[in-house]
């Protein structure tokens, strides 16, 4: 069964600082990953997707990577700013050939982000 | 552009009571899925479908029906509400494989059980 780590549970840094925020998955055969943003009272917003076949993508501030053969994935955030706070969440899906299962998103319980003014 | 759309986005229930959430997707996704948010246990995958007129459970099934009659529509069924399913409900879509997998969202429903 797939289980997502991420670590740390949550972080609290001063504006304008880098920080990398980690996801860790125990299954290495895996489709694809994404990162989402999620604000209080509110839903999942998608912020990058990596498929399996690459190492990383980026998106204005924000750039995530995968190493699959370690079970890993990373999202940078640059120059923090207060807009950033918001639980950061990873999920991830098996590839489709792998039997039960390979259809599901399997989630990690989020990183909470406060990025203090 | 809408995207995934969940209604409602609230709901107050009395135990006992039954009630259907409602999840529509306007971007032809084969693939949906309900899960509910607890704090301390994350997104938990309820049911999930992998196309018209197809479901399968998932990690916490009990006490929900869904069904896909239509590819746009994923109904989630309360038959008989506990405590226990005082949550907030997401639904998602996402395409097949093959295609752009990126999974979208709905806003939640909240969904208290008294």
């Amino acid at each position: 069964k797939q289980e997502v780590t991420q670590i740390p549970a949550a972080l609290s840094v001063p504006e304008g600082e880098n920080l990398v925020l980690n996801c860790s998955f125990t299954d290495s055969a895996i489709y694809n990953l994404q990162w989402f943003r999620q604000d209080p009272g509110k839903g999942l917003t998608s912020l990058l997707l990596i498929q399996s076949s690459q190492r990383e993508q980026t998106s204005g501030r924000l750039n995530a990577s995968l190493d699959k053969s370690s079970g890993r994935s990373t999202l940078y955030i640059a120059a923090s700013q207060p807009g950033d706070s918001a639980t950061y969440l990873c999920a991830v899906w098996p590839n489709a050939y792998s039997g039960a299962g390979s259809y599901q998103l399997t989630f990690g319980k989020g990183t909470k982000l406060s990025v203090i003014p | 552009n809408a995207g995934v759309t969940q209604t409602p986005k609230f709901r107050v229930l009395k135990t006992g009571q039954s009630m259907t959430l409602l999840c529509a997707q306007d971007m032809n996704h084969e693939y949906m899925y309900w899960y509910r948010q607890d704090p301390g246990m994350g997104l938990r995958l309820i049911h999930y479908s992998v196309g018209e007129g197809t479901t399968a459970k998932g990690e916490v099934p009990d006490g929900y029906n869904v069904s896909r009659l239509k590819k746009q529509n994923f109904l989630l069924g309360l038959e008989s509400a506990a405590p226990s399913q005082t949550s907030v409900y997401f639904c998602a879509s996402r395409d097949e494989e093959g295609a752009p997998t990126e999974a979208f969202f709905g806003q939640g429903t909240r969904l208290t059980v008294v």
